[in-house]
């Protein structure tokens, strides 16, 4: 069965960087491109960024290009989102997702939530 | 981006009725297009892929259609787990997008 389990969520003071974590199980990990999607308190779902299965080739929404980085270690079956610059709006429950032989986000993990107020 | 444009915001209709929800895109996003429903507190369920296949289980009074710029999800007899929110997405372009989403509600 495939699991995917997001951890790092906290309270963050704006202007400050948190690291987001999301452990894989129950498939080859290695395989499959990585993504987060991210939903505001009441609001809708906004895809955030995507990385390939190896790593080399990764995908952001405009209005977190530079500030998020996105990345995996496959070695640990883990995926990760590294946020700096954290502005209120960045207020979140962050997801993350892949696909299955659909090639559309068939597995998504419980979220984890980022509280970015001082 | 490609922006995607989900209508009615809100739908209200009672069980056995037919649901019809749209979504336009600003460009063209061939049959690359998918449909989720949400519902509180859980994370988002594929229902629709590449405009009109339906995902592993879905039942069968779900449904997909269009192709290019506008899409349709159908429910043809509405029960009362599904009443939700569904929104569309597409993987045509990066970055992917979703639409704002549309509430289905017990009228």
């Amino acid at each position: 069965e495939v699991q995917l389990l997001e951890s790092g969520g906290a309270l963050v003071q704006p202007g400050g960087s948190l690291r987001l974590s999301c452990a894989a199980s129950g498939f080859t990990f290695s395989n499959y491109d990585m993504s987060w999607v991210r939903q505001a308190p009441g609001k809708g779902l906004e895809w955030v960024s995507a990385i390939s299965t190896s790593g080399h080739s990764t995908y952001y929404a405009d209005s977190m290009r530079g500030r998020f980085t996105i990345s995996r270690d496959n070695s640990k079956n883990t995926l990760y989102l590294h946020m700096d610059s954290l502005r209120a709006e960045d207020t979140a429950i962050y997801y993350c997702a892949t696909k299955d032989s659909t090639n559309y986000y068939y597995h998504w993990g419980q979220g984890t939530l980022v509280t970015v107020s001082s | 981006e490609v922006v995607l444009t989900q209508s009615p915001a809100t739908l209200s209709l009672s069980p056995g009725e037919r649901a019809t929800l749209s979504c336009r895109a600003s460009q063209s996003v061939s049959g690359s297009l998918a449909w989720f429903q949400q519902k509180p507190g859980q994370a988002p369920r594929l229902l629709i892929y590449d405009a009109s296949n339906r995902a592993t289980g879905i039942p069968a009074r779900f449904s997909g259609s269009g192709s290019g710029t506008d899409f349709t999800l159908t429910i043809s007899s509405l029960k009362p787990e599904d009443f939700a929110v569904y929104y569309c997405q597409q993987r045509s372009n990066w970055p992917y997008t979703f639409g704002q989403g549309t509430k289905l509600e017990i009228k």
